[in-house]
């Protein structure tokens, strides 16, 4: 079976700080990807990132850096400097091989960042 | 290049009522997906349509639950008949490929009174 673990349930930061969202991820296969999602207050759920697991080089966009150790099953999102529109529910999701050519995705319970002025 | 397109937005039933929503994906997505989200929760898979066939249905409860995508394109999520407990938010998403990452709609808040 494949989980994923978002321990912190719920962060909040001083604009410009920077933060830190944790993913923990289970999975027996060798073969899978994982995402990052943003979900604002108004519902749509914005896509973020895809990384496969052949690739742990760690990948920085703008304020955003992703941090991916296969190690200790850790695919963690940073966000440099916040700011009040960074504030949201933050997802992570593991998509593993589910036969017949297609992937499973299984999402995280979210973190809710909460940006304060 | 449109999003995904969902419609009701809100909806507002009395138990036992039947309810639909509607999804439009994304331009040459083939791969359609429906999600239930429950509030303070990630969302989980109901459906996944390949073009006009189900491959993977086995979260949708099929006693009240039921979908379709005629012609590979739009799909129509039902309930008959809604439940308290169906109370959630219903979230379409459409991607190129399973293994790509999808893109979702706004979705449909239900409430059942």
């Amino acid at each position: 079976a494949q989980k994923v673990t978002q321990a912190q349930t719920e962060i909040s930061v001083v604009e410009k700080e920077d933060v830190t969202l944790d993913c923990v991820y289970e999975t027996r296969d060798t073969t899978y990807y994982l995402f990052w999602y943003k979900q604002p207050p108004s519902g749509e759920l914005v896509f973020l990132i895809r990384r496969n697991s052949f690739d742990e080089q760690n990948e920085i966009s703008g304020r955003y850096s992703w941090n991916f150790q296969k190690s200790t099953s850790s695919f963690n999102f940073t966000i440099t400097a916040s700011q009040v529109v960074d504030s949201a529910v933050y997802f992570c999701a593991l998509s593993k091989y589910s036969g017949a050519g297609s992937y499973q995705l299984t999402f995280g319970k979210g973190t809710k960042l909460s940006v304060i002025p | 290049e449109a999003g995904v397109v969902q419609s009701p937005r809100y909806k507002i039933i009395e138990k036992k009522q039947p309810v639909a929503f509607w999804c439009n994906p994304i331009s040459g997505h083939n791969t359609l997906y429906w999600y239930l989200q429950n509030l303070g929760q990630g969302p989980e898979l109901l459906i996944r349509y390949e073009n006009e066939e189900a491959v993977d249905d086995s979260q949708l409860p099929k006693d009240r639950f039921s979908a379709e995508r005629l012609k590979g394109v739009d799909s129509t999520l039902k309930i008959q008949p809604a439940e308290l407990g169906d109370s959630a938010v219903y979230l379409c998403a459409s991607s190129a490929d399973t293994s790509y990452e999808q893109y979702f709609g706004p979705g449909t808040r239900l409430t059942v009174t």
